[in-house]
């Protein structure tokens, strides 16, 4: 597929356990974004991706959140000992961005998480 | 299909010029829309959110509208400075919330 994909699409999980959210950017683009979107809520941006560094890490909500990309590509967004707060939609996007340019983003379908 | 369209996909004006962005949609049921501003590796940031019943509404220099009849919005600004490049995303959520994405406008403001 030429779009950004997201697994799995839905999660549903207990208070307390790990999960793990991927991520296949667009092939050849340098720049991902992780987002998340609670009910009611706006977007919220967690963090960003250029190449497999991630330059701002600000977003992270707490350090039960963690995110790589290895070789460029996938990326994988973990919580852990998740709590219901972490209920929402994530959203992953990726661009052609670099460091001077804004590059368009497009965004993938979202994994629905429900902590219970 | 639900869709979100935004125009131009790019744009380049001078500092001090006013510009209007463009944003069509064929979400349904809709609930409400929300205009963001992205800096390059950046979170978005929030400028507006309209729903059903709401025509306008401003947030400083920027200005949203909703035509809900024809299924159109625009982003306004007035007086644009350099600190407005960026990308402008549109957004549109289905009652239920699941989230339709435009792909957004690059505004470059030149000197």
């Amino acid at each position: 597929g030429a779009g950004v994909s997201q697994s799995p699409s839905n999660k549903v999980t207990e208070k307390g356990k790990d999960v793990e959210l991927r991520c296949d950017p667009i092939s050849g683009h340098t720049a991902l974004y992780w987002y998340r979107q609670s009910l009611g809520q706006g977007l919220e941006f967690l963090i960003y991706f250029q190449g497999n560094s991630a330059p701002d890490k600000s977003g992270l909500p707490s350090d039960r959140f963690s995110a790589e990309r290895t070789g460029g590509s996938v990326s994988t967004l973990t919580i852990q000992r998740t709590q219901q707060e972490d209920s929402a939609v994530y959203l992953c996007a990726s661009s052609l961005a670099t460091r001077t340019a804004y590059g368009t983003q497009y965004f993938g379908p979202g994994t629905r998480l429900t902590v219970l | 299909k639900n869709q979100v369209e935004q125009s131009p996909q790019s744009l380049i004006i001078l500092e001090g010029k006013n510009c209007t962005l463009q944003c069509n949609y064929t979400v349904s049921p809709f609930s409400n829309l929300r205009w963001y501003k992205q800096d390059t590796g950046r979170g978005p940031v929030s400028l507006t959110i309209m729903t059903f019943s709401e025509n306008t509404k401003s947030n400083g220099r920027y200005t949203a509208t909703l035509d809900a009849d024809t299924k159109q919005s625009s982003l306004h600004i007035t007086a644009s400075q350099l600190s407005d490049s960026a990308s402008y995303i549109c957004v549109v959520s289905e009652k239920g919330g699941k989230l339709i994405f435009g792909q957004g406008t690059e505004l470059s403001v030149k000197p």
